[in-house]
């Protein structure tokens, strides 16, 4: 089965900086999705950013960025020029190309500091 | 784009209780999950379907829980009777089937069982 870790339970930044938020899944499947969702206090889950397995290059969403390191099975968020708004738990996800449920991490607890 | 609509926002009910959760996914969406979400165990699949019909429902943590898809636009799940450990905040999501694609999540509802 697959398993995502987030070895971060809690991250704190100072506003306007950047900070990257850590990832690594284990798999035998070469064709899979990777993701990251954004959940605030009121809990609605937000998609930030995908990244297809077969795509060298990393996917990009203005402020959101990622690292894919697909050898090293590793996915990590780099959010910049941090903003009061981005405060929330982070979730890294994972969903293999033969199967259609999404495997979450614990997630990570990102702190802004005005 | 109402987005997936889930009711109620919150439930509180006695032990021993039926407990139903609704879940109405994105018009046009053939996929269609429920995950429940806790401190201890984070976000965990319970069941999915494709066009209406149960896929997978490894991870449904019981008999008393069950989960219908009528039709295309309306999902339940059930909870009889309920226990407190079931209190947690259960998501419904809903994809179009491309696997390249997130899952668009509702709101969640929160259920208390005292």
């Amino acid at each position: 089965a697959q398993t995502v870790t987030q070895s971060q339970p809690e991250m704190s930044v100072q506003e306007a900086e950047t900070v990257t938020l850590s990832c690594t899944y284990d798999t035998s499947e070469s064709d899979y999705y990777l993701f990251w969702y954004k959940q605030p206090p009121s809990r609605q889950m937000i998609l930030v950013i995908r990244q297809e397995a077969y795509k060298q290059q990393n996917a990009t969403e203005n402020r959101f960025s990622v690292n894919f390191q697909k050898a090293a099975k590793s996915f990590s968020l780099k959010i910049s020029d941090s903003q009061l708004g981005d405060a929330a738990m982070y979730f890294c996800a994972y969903r293999g190309g033969g199967a259609d449920g999404l495997t979450f991490g614990k997630g990570t607890h990102l702190i802004i500091q005005p | 784009d109402a987005g997936v609509i889930q009711s109620p926002r919150h439930e509180v009910t006695e032990m021993g209780q039926e407990v139903t959760l609704r879940c109405k996914p994105i018009s046009g969406h053939n996929s269609l999950f429920w995950y429940r979400q806790t401190m201890m165990r984070g976000l965990e699949l319970l069941i999915y379907f494709n066009n209406n019909v149960p896929i997978d429902d490894s991870g449904m943590p019981e008999d008393r829980f069950s989960a219908k898809m009528p039709n295309a636009s309306f999902s339940t799940l059930k909870i009889q009777p309920s226990e407190p450990r079931d209190s947690a905040v259960y998501f419904c999501a809903s994809s179009l089937s491309s696997r390249g694609l997130g899952y668009t999540f509702g709101s969640g509802t929160r259920l208390t069982v005292v």
